[in-house]
């Protein structure tokens, strides 16, 4: 079976600074995984996935991504925050035969002005 | 491409009421996902259709709760009989699963369930 933990539920940045977003999973398979971030009353939005091509992963808005397997963390960054970039963001697992996708608790990105 | 969409975006209802709330995938996408969000929680996975056939369902998924996809293309969530504790977001994504490359999940806006 496969998990995500999510270290801290909230980060809160100055605008302009870095963003770093803490992820590491288990899984018995080699992983695949995904960012998503969630506006309020809206959907999950995918900002970047690891299918085993790289390990560093270029996403939408800025982020991006490195897989370490010998860490068997995902962690999210980037370099300079804006204030549009406040949103739940979740990190998920796919793998071991199931399709579904199994996300952490989720982080909740505060930008300070 | 319009996205998945789901309908209706809020439903409040009485404990013991039946509801059901309708999924439209993102056309000609094979996989059909449904996961409960609670507050302060990550996406739980229900179940999926590939086409009309449910492949999976997980055990969150009580018996109370039916899903069907007829027609391999909208889905259906049904809940009877429904506690407070059925009160989440519920999500569906939609995907296609094409030859020699991972498949990526497209979120709806979810439907909004709350049980009095």
């Amino acid at each position: 079976a496969q998990s995500v933990t999510q270290l801290g539920s909230h980060v809160s940045v100055s605008e302009g600074a870095l963003v770093l977003l803490r992820c590491n999973y288990s899984s018995s398979v080699p992983p695949y995984l995904f960012w998503y971030v969630q506006y309020p009353n809206q959907g999950l939005q995918l900002l970047l996935k690891y299918t085993s091509a790289a390990t560093l992963v270029k996403g939408i808005n800025g982020f991006e991504a490195e897989f370490k397997k010998s860490e068997t963390s995902f962690h999210l960054t980037k370099p300079s925050a804006h204030m549009s970039d406040a949103a739940e963001y979740f990190c998920a697992v796919r793998g071991g035969g199931a399709d579904g996708l199994t996300f952490g608790k989720g982080t909740h990105l505060i930008i300070q002005p | 491409d319009t996205g998945v969409s789901q309908d209706p975006r809020h439903k409040i209802t009485k404990r013991g009421q039946n509801v059901t709330f309708r999924c439209d995938p993102i056309s000609e996408h094979n996989r059909l996902y449904w996961y409960r969000q609670t507050l302060g929680q990550g996406p739980e996975f229900l179940t999926y259709f590939q086409n009309e056939a449910q492949l999976e369902k997980s055990r969150l998924l009580s018996d109370r709760f039916s899903a069907e996809r007829p027609k391999g293309s909208f889905s259906t969530l049904e809940i009877q009989r429904t506690e407070q504790g059925d009160s989440a977001m519920y999500l569906c994504a939609s995907s296609s699963l094409g030859a020699g490359e991972m498949e990526t999940q497209y979120f709806g806006p979810g439907t909004r369930l709350l049980v009095l």
